[in-house]
C-alpha cells in the first residue's frame, strides 16, 4: 500500500530555535495534512493544504506541499514548550476511495 | 471544524470480552472512519463507516472482530470482539465533511486488555 515516509522520527531542540519536518512519498496525494498530538488525545488538524506548490501559513507555523505532489514540509519558528508533542504528516490518496495515509510521526522535545 | 465525541474514553478489559465504542458528532458528516494506534505507533485505518449499509474495512480488519454500526449521519460505534493482549490500543474515530477534505479526530477511546 502507500506508504509516507516522515523524518525525522524524532527532535530534541532548545526553546526558541526553528523545526522542520517532512514527509516523502513515491505516490502522488490529493490533499497534506498536518496533525499533532499529545498524550492522551487525539490528533489535532494543525493545517491543510490542497494543491501544488501550495505555501500557507497559521501562526508560527507553515507548511508546503510539494510541486510533484509527493512530498509536504512543516516548519514551526521559535519554538515554546507547548509545542511538544508528536507531528504527523497525512496525505489523502488519489485513486479509489480516498483514504488518508500516515506517516510514521515525529516527536519533539523542546529543552527550555 | 467538527467536535466529534467518543464513549467511552478509556477501559480495561479482560481477554475474551467486547467493548463498544460510539462515536457522536455535532453535526452530520459525509464521512465517518475508525482508526487504531498501538502504542508508540502511527494511525492505522481500520474501516469507513457507511451510513446504512455494511462497513468498508482495510486489509487486515475484518466484521466479525470490529462490527461497526453507522445509523445516521452524527453517529457511529466500533466494537472490538473477543479481545486479547494483542488489541490494547488507543481507537480514533475521525470524520470528513463531503468537499473540504479536510479530516478531523476524536480524543480517542484508550483500550487496555488483561
Amino acid at each position: 500500500g502507500q506508504q509516507l515516509n516522515q523524518s525525522p522520527q524524532s527532535m530534541f531542540i532548545q526553546e526558541g530555535e526553528d523545526v522542520s519536518m517532512n514527509c516523502t512519498s513515491s505516490s502522488i496525494f490529493n490533499t497534506w495534512l498536518w496533525y499533532k498530538q499529545d498524550p492522551g488525545e487525539g490528533p489535532v488538524l494543525l493545517i491543510a493544504l490542497y494543491k501544488a506548490g501550495e505555501l500557507t501559513s497559521n501562526g508560527r507555523l507553515t507548511a508546503q506541499f510539494g510541486i510533484t505532489r509527493k512530498d509536504s514540509f512543516l516548519n514551526i519558528s521559535a519554538s515554546i514548550p507547548s509545542d511538544v508533542g508528536i507531528y504527523f504528516c497525512a496525505g489523502l490518496t488519489v485513486q479509489g476511495a480516498q483514504k488518508l495515509v500516515f506517516g510514521q510521526g515525529t516527536r519533539l522535545t523542546i529543552n527550555p | 471544524s467538527a467536535v466529534i465525541s467518543q464513549k467511552p474514553s478509556r477501559d480495561i478489559c479482560q481477554r475474551g470480552t467486547s467493548l463498544t465504542i460510539q462515536c457522536q458528532v455535532d453535526s452530520q458528516v459525509t464521512m465517518m472512519f475508525w482508526y487504531r494506534q498501538q502504542p508508540g505507533q502511527s494511525l492505522t485505518l481500520i474501516a469507513t463507516a457507511n451510513q446504512g449499509s455494511e462497513a468498508t474495512y482495510e486489509s487486515g480488519f475484518v466484521i466479525d472482530k470490529f462490527p461497526i454500526s453507522r445509523p445516521n449521519l452524527t453517529f457511529s460505534t466500533l466494537t472490538v470482539s473477543n479481545m486479547s493482549p494483542e488489541d490494547s490500543s488507543i481507537y480514533l474515530c475521525s470524520v470528513r465533511r463531503g468537499s473540504t477534505d479536510t479530516q478531523y479526530f476524536g480524543p480517542g477511546t484508550r483500550l487496555t486488555v488483561l
